[in-house]
């Protein structure tokens, strides 16, 4: 059981480029999170989907998009990174109605230039 | 989402037990009071969560308040290894219509002197 993974690890990205965050979980569980981390700060939510086929905007969603691609995998794109944007990405994942913990991946570290 | 209170920083030795504090004076009645620490270049992990009733799990205890307006998480015996960011948050299950959701504050960075 890998849990939740995020790839990559570490990017460096400049102004306006785009790149897609991966995340993939192996616990069968129905729902899934983005959150950002800023330096010393705790984690807001970007998006989340409750369920396959379903995703829903978080507290800071501007600039960003998610796809749902299948009950594993729910990717994080940004299509013109900005500086701002600069932070530590994670994924989580949760089994559901009834489920109460969340499951946290490793994260990515984004540098926008 | 119903705020919370927490102690920027508290300093414990190793072995010894820590008592992390969390105010949340506008709880309602379907807020659960849920934990999670953050070790060092490390995503959230959940430690324990609870509703009225006091909880243990194998990682801590959970002390909650009989008006639930504040909680405490207990670590028995401190080790180098619980040195993290310890977070205090209220998630609504009313009807299962947060999804989820966790909203986290600035949380209580722990540190453990060997």
């Amino acid at each position: 059981n890998a849990g939740v993974t995020q790839t990559p690890k570490f990017q460096v990205l400049k102004t306006g480029q785009s790149m897609t965050l991966q995340c993939a979980q192996d616990m069968n569980h129905n729902s899934m999170y983005w959150y950002r981390q800023d330096p010393g700060m705790g984690l807001r939510l970007i998006y989340y989907s409750a369920s396959e086929g379903t995703t829903d905007k978080g507290e800071v969603p501007n600039g960003y998009n998610v796809s749902r691609l299948n009950k594993r995998e729910f990717s994080l794109r940004l299509e013109s990174a900005a500086p701002s944007q600069t932070s530590v990405y994670f994924c989580a994942s949760k089994k559901g109605q009834g489920g109460y913990e969340q499951y946290f991946g490793p994260g990515t570290r984004l540098t926008v230039t | 989402d119903a705020k919370t209170t927490q102690p920027n920083s508290m300093e414990s030795n190793e072995e010894e037990p820590v008592h992390l504090p969390c105010n949340h004076s506008t709880i309602s009645g379907t807020d659960y009071i849920h934990w999670y620490r953050q070790l060092p270049s490390q995503g959230p992990e959940y430690v324990i969560h609870g509703l009225t009733s006091n909880v243990n799990n194998r990682m801590a205890s959970l002390a909650i308040a009989e008006d639930r307006k504040s909680s405490t998480l207990i670590l028995h015996r401190a080790t180098l290894r619980d040195a993290a960011v310890y977070y205090c948050i209220l998630r609504d299950e009313k009807g299962g219509t947060s999804y989820g959701k966790l909203t986290f504050g600035q949380g209580t960075i722990l540190t453990v002197h060997p």
